[in-house]
């Protein structure tokens, strides 16, 4: 049973406008939320993330919100930009696995912005 | 955060051979991870690879299929061993060099075709 869930495989936003991307998780343990972001033979990038500690985390044009009662977080771009196309990964961690390096990833929303 | 390489960027291998895959790090790292991305999936820590020990697998995952070295702070191997097609994916290292060291910083991958 997958733990982190993206539900929507692939997203279109035009040029200038919000993109939302969402991420639902089911394991209450998971304390720390990543976001990558992924090009075509390229590995993931690290874009953003938020511990659950806080509920917003705010990085130029990219915002995290994580809803901890809800099991969701969401990643925000404003202005969305076409070099924002690409695959984006959420993924949880928790230390509670004393695993460090155990990090759950989702399968991915694909992104295109359209100029 | 670190600049990581791998080799091969990607192999076309005979079923039953074996690959070994290399991962080599700008600066030197405690810890190692590496992943696997089948297609349309998403991404599945196989080991983690401290330097000095033996790795630690994730469960699915075996010592005998998945051989790692570790010998030094800046390098790492995985071994894909006696290849079959279900072994093709996208082979990905990485390291965690973040606050907390939970943020990941990954490779650019290799992808292995098995025919």
């Amino acid at each position: 049973d997958q733990q982190v869930k993206q539900n929507s495989p692939s997203l279109s936003v035009q040029e200038g406008r919000i993109s939302i991307l969402n991420c639902d998780y089911t394991n209450s343990m998971f304390d720390y939320f990543l976001w990558y972001k992924k090009y075509p033979a390229e590995g993931p990038t690290f874009l953003i993330s938020i511990s659950s500690i806080k509920d917003k985390n705010e990085d130029g044009r990219f915002t995290v919100f994580l809803n901890k009662s809800a099991k969701h977080l969401s990643l925000h771009i404003v202005p969305s930009q076409p070099g924002d196309s690409a695959v984006y990964f959420c993924a949880a961690s928790g230390t509670y696995g004393g695993s460090q390096g155990n990090l759950i990833f989702g399968k991915g929303t694909k992104l295109s912005v359209k100029p | 955060s670190a600049v990581i390489s791998q080799k091969p960027s990607r192999d076309i291998c005979q079923r039953g051979t074996s690959l070994t895959i290399q991962c080599q790090v700008d600066s030197q790292v405690t810890m190692m991870f590496w992943y696997r991305q089948q297609p349309g999936q998403s991404l599945t820590l196989i080991a983690t690879a401290n330097q000095g020990s033996e790795a630690t697998y994730e469960s699915g995952f075996v010592i005998d299929k998945f051989p790692i070295s570790r010998p030094n702070l800046t390098f790492s191997t995985l071994t894909v061993s006696n290849m079959s097609p279900e072994d093709s994916s996208i082979y990905l290292c990485s390291t965690a060099t973040g606050t907390g060291g939970l943020e990941q910083y990954f490779g650019p991958g290799t992808r292995l075709t098995v025919t």
